[in-house]
């Protein structure tokens, strides 16, 4: 029972341009959502959250976009930089609960 | 500050073999979690704890897996018998209260997590 899915398992980004990672989730009860980022060899980290009541947040380079009718989430990356290739997990919580989806993995070249 | 502490970094068993995994958590943080994370797919939540008692093993197969969380602080994970489906990274993870998300206390902090082969 896959709550939260990530349906694109990769992403390719010129560098300079915007990395958009999407997020579908299926659970209307979820109170927040993460995206952590995992490079290789290393435990996923924090990067940002939204309430379920919002639909954006911004952090630098970094935004989130929540469509609640649509129970899909977005990560804007905007300028991609080098460093900002790994893993992008999108998670949701319910309560105590936090679900992960599959992540994307994005490239960005140089 | 230091973070999730993790050992061993890799392991390599036989199927039918036993294995233990140990975490300290950041300090202060009153809820830990070990996930399961198979190659190409998102971390699966195993167990959490708060404190010393357990909140969530919904996903533990409890017939070979087995974790305990004693005083509160330090925890270990024990796979026996390990079977090939096994194979996957550990991780540790712990946060001060219990996942809500909001950015801050409730943030989920992640180990670098224990790589375990089963051959």
């Amino acid at each position: 029972d896959q709550q939260v899915k990530q349906n694109s398992p990769s992403l390719s980004v010129q560098e300079g341009r915007i990395s958009i990672l999407n997020c579908d989730y299926t659970n209307s009860m979820f109170d927040y959502f993460l995206w952590y980022k995992k490079y290789p060899a290393e435990g996923p980290t924090f990067l940002i959250s939204i309430s379920s009541i919002k639909d954006k947040n911004e952090d630098g380079r970094f935004t989130v976009f929540l469509n609640k009718s649509a129970k899909h989430l977005s990560l804007h990356i905007v300028p991609s930089q080098p460093g900002d290739s790994a893993v992008y997990f999108c998670a949701a919580t319910l309560g105590f609960k936090t679900i992960f989806g599959a992540g994307t993995r994005l490239f960005v070249k140089a | 500050e230091a973070g999730v502490a993790q050992s061993p970094r890799y392991k390599i068993i036989e199927k039918r073999q036993s294995v233990a995994f140990w975490c300290n958590p950041i300090s202060g943080h009153a809820t830990l979690y070990w996930y399961q994370q198979i190659l190409g797919q998102g971390p699966k939540l195993l167990i959490q704890f708060q404190n010393n008692g357990v909140v969530d093993d919904s996903q533990l197969p409890k017939d070979r897996f087995s974790a305990e969380r004693l005083k509160g602080v330090d925890s270990t994970l024990k796979i026996q018998p390990a079977k090939l489906e096994d194979s996957a990274v550990y991780l540790c993870a712990s946060s001060l209260i219990g996942g809500s998300g909001r950015a801050g206390g409730n943030t989920i902090y992640f180990g670098e997590g224990s790589w375990l082969t089963v051959v």
